[in-house]
């Protein structure tokens, strides 16, 4: 059965202080994998697509990483408003997306 | 426009109501998903319409969910016969569908939160 770990479920970080993020998942045949930002009360918002084992991509403070197993949302030195859920997906067979449960990141000033 | 929308924003009502939730999509994407988010959880695939295919429903939960789509136009979910579990913020997102450029790639709306008393 396809599957999305995400841990840790809530994460409390000063500002500035770098860390990172896992998403563990099982899938047949992954044809993506995604990373969004939900802020309270709204849709999650686009992060970044991984196809393959080795590549990353980066944007602004956050970077993203994939293994064949796993994939880390690296966030280097973080400010306030980098608080949110981030949320990982895998995409296997058609459309479907399979999301983990987020991560609720907060950064203290 | 310029994103996905969807209304109502809020809805309340009473059990055993039914209830129809819309969705417009961003102009140009031929796939479209219906997502439910209950509090503190993660998003729970419900149904996806790519152009004419078949939509996949395996994630409608029960008989009393459905969803139609016009063309690659508005998309409706309803919920007949709503029960206090239904309770929950319901997402639609789009995308130019699975095969095209970015086409994995699905962008949200800002979801309409349901609450059944």
């Amino acid at each position: 059965e396809d599957q999305v770990t995400q841990s840790p479920e809530a994460l409390r970080l000063q500002e500035g202080e770098s860390s990172s993020l896992n998403c563990s998942y099982t899938v047949s045949g992954l044809r993506g994998l995604f990373w969004y930002r939900q802020d309270p009360g709204k849709g999650p918002e686009f992060l970044f697509t991984l196809y393959s084992a080795g590549e990353e991509k980066e944007k602004e403070r956050l970077k993203a990483t994939l293994t064949k197993k796993e994939s880390f949302l690296h966030i280097t030195a973080p400010k306030p408003e980098d608080s949110a859920t981030y949320l990982c997906a895998v995409q296997a067979t058609r459309g479907k997306l399979i999301f983990g449960q987020g991560t609720t990141l907060q950064v203290k000033p | 426009g310029a994103g996905v929308s969807q209304s109502p924003s809020n809805k309340v009502t009473e059990k055993g109501k039914d209830v129809e939730l819309r969705c417009d999509p961003i102009s140009g994407h031929t796939a479209l998903y219906w997502y439910r988010q209950r509090l503190g959880q993660g998003l729970e695939f419900l149904i996806y319409f790519q152009g004419n295919s078949a939509p996949d429903k395996s994630g409608l939960p029960s008989d009393r969910f459905s969803a139609e789509r016009t063309g690659e136009s508005v998309s409706t979910l309803t919920i007949q016969r709503t029960q206090q579990e239904d309770s929950a913020v319901y997402l639609c997102a789009t995308g130019r569908g699975v095969g095209t450029s970015g086409g994995g790639e699905q962008f949200f709306g800002p979801g309409t939160r349901l609450t059944v008393l």
